[in-house]
């Protein structure tokens, strides 16, 4: 499969806490991206960090790449019940076409 | 909201049958891709349409067809339907060869 792998693949904490979820993929990569999904909706780009970062800051996500592991961590602070969503990250294969991991489903709760 | 519109949003059919998925992309958008996600995974990519021209194929059969149209709208096709078939279809449009895409909500597909 050319899915990477997420781990893990769920996650329940309490609201306040940090989640982190981590990917892995298969390829070279000239960049990687992280979705969130609602409940079987549709999926909205959360941030997207390149092959020459190690580390991006947007709110309070923080992403990082390390891509002689191939892989990448997503960090979310003080977490909150809005939070809860499954969560994918994504890159291009070497054809060009856009590869997600299998996601985190992270639970929030109140 | 992502400027992105899918229809229908749940559709039932049995096996064997033929499915019609719509997508209108966001404004300025040239480029859509759909995706199959099966429960609890991740989207598979079937194909991407650029100019009206198919422009990538994921690992589906030709019984998976579409259509992009002059307005960037695109239609998926899915003829000789079967059980597995069943999930979400989920349309993104985007500007060719940028990596940022914007998803619909999805079409819950279910055959029986």
């Amino acid at each position: 499969s050319q899915q990477g792998e997420e781990d893990p693949q769920a996650l329940s904490i309490q609201e306040g806490e940090n989640a982190t979820m981590n990917c892995s993929y298969k390829t070279s990569i000239n960049n990687l991206q992280w979705y969130r999904q609602n409940s079987g909706r549709g999926l909205v780009h959360l941030i997207l960090i390149r092959s020459n970062e190690r580390e991006k800051h947007s709110g309070r996500l923080r992403v990082t790449l390390d891509t002689s592991k191939k892989s990448s961590s997503l960090l979310i602070t003080a977490s909150r019940a809005a939070d809860t969503a499954s969560y994918f990250c994504s890159w291009r294969n070497q054809g060009g076409k856009l590869i997600f991991g299998q996601g985190t489903e992270l639970s929030v709760k109140p | 909201e992502t400027g992105v519109t899918q229809s229908p949003t749940h559709l039932i059919k049995t096996r064997g049958q033929q499915v019609t998925l719509r997508c209108s992309s966001q404004s300025g958008h040239n480029t859509v891709s759909w995706y199959q996600q099966a429960l609890g995974q991740g989207p598979q990519f079937i194909f991407q349409y650029y100019r009206e021209e198919e422009n990538g194929r994921g690992n589906f059969p030709p019984r998976f067809s579409g259509l992009q149209f002059p307005n960037y709208s695109s239609e998926l096709n899915v003829n000789a339907l079967e059980l597995d078939d069943s999930a979400l279809y989920l349309c993104a449009s985007s500007l060719y060869d940028k990596n940022i895409q914007y998803f619909g909500a999805g079409t819950r597909l279910s055959v029986l």
